[in-house]
């Protein structure tokens, strides 16, 4: 069975940094290319962005709001996806969730919040 | 981008009904090489994350039931829910993957009269 964990969420304040993690087991990670996706409380779904496979080049792509600030990355070792998140606004309070990608996104954690206010 | 909208916002509706939410593309999302669309629908319950339940605009993912059943191409697609049930009270969104950002549309709140 496919699981994916958030964890890493929190408060922190405007131009502040934080790192989420998201821990998958049931599935051969190494193979998989995985995603973020966010929703501010009571909000609809945003797409953050996306990590390639390592045999597909391991490549990132990054929806514009975040491009610049955000960094996708992973550890294939350890069956581990991080989501680096610098230069954090307001407007990134959310819950962030990680998911699986084959096409559309197949499997969803169950999300950690994300904070950001003075 | 491509820009996902639903409509409508919200439905209200018997238990036993029929419910219809449609999502267009401002552009069109069928890959001419394989002809197929890349449009997803996903169900979110209150507190909970989003569930994927049909992919490739027609595709029940396994274990949906069969009440919910997605048409359409290329820039107009439909989820119809039939013989409504309770626990299908949620939110329901579109999404294209055929290009990057992926985008979803603004949602759809599906209640029970």
């Amino acid at each position: 069975e496919v699981q994916l964990v958030e964890s890493g969420g929190g408060s922190v304040t405007p131009g502040g940094s934080l790192r989420l993690s998201c821990a998958a087991s049931g599935f051969t990670f190494s193979d998989a290319w995985m995603t973020w996706v966010r929703q501010a409380p009571g909000k609809g779904l945003e797409w953050v962005g996306r990590i390639r496979s390592k045999v597909h080049g391991g490549t990132t792509d990054y929806g514009a709001p975040v491009k610049g600030r955000f960094t996708i990355s992973r550890d294939d070792s350890e069956n581990i996806l991080y989501l680096q998140m610098n230069s954090l606004k307001t407007e990134d309070t959310a819950f962030y969730y990680c998911t699986t990608e084959d096409g559309a996104a197949k499997s969803w954690g169950q999300g950690t919040l994300v904070f950001v206010s003075t | 981008d491509i820009v996902m909208t639903q409509s409508p916002a919200s439905l209200t509706m018997s238990l036993g009904e029929r419910a219809t939410i449609n999502c267009k593309s401002s552009q069109s999302v069928l890959y001419s090489s394989n002809n197929k669309d890349y449009l997803a629908w996903y169900q979110q319950k209150a507190g909970q994350p989003p569930k994927l339940i049909i992919h490739w605009a027609s595709t029940r993912e396994s274990g949906v039931p069969d009440r919910f059943s997605g048409s359409g191409s290329a820039t107009d697609f439909t989820l119809t829910i039939n013989n409504l049930q309770a626990e299908d009270v949620a939110v329901y969104y579109c999404q294209q993957y055929y290009t990057t950002p992926r985008t979803f549309g603004q949602g759809t709140k599906v209640e029970i009269k």
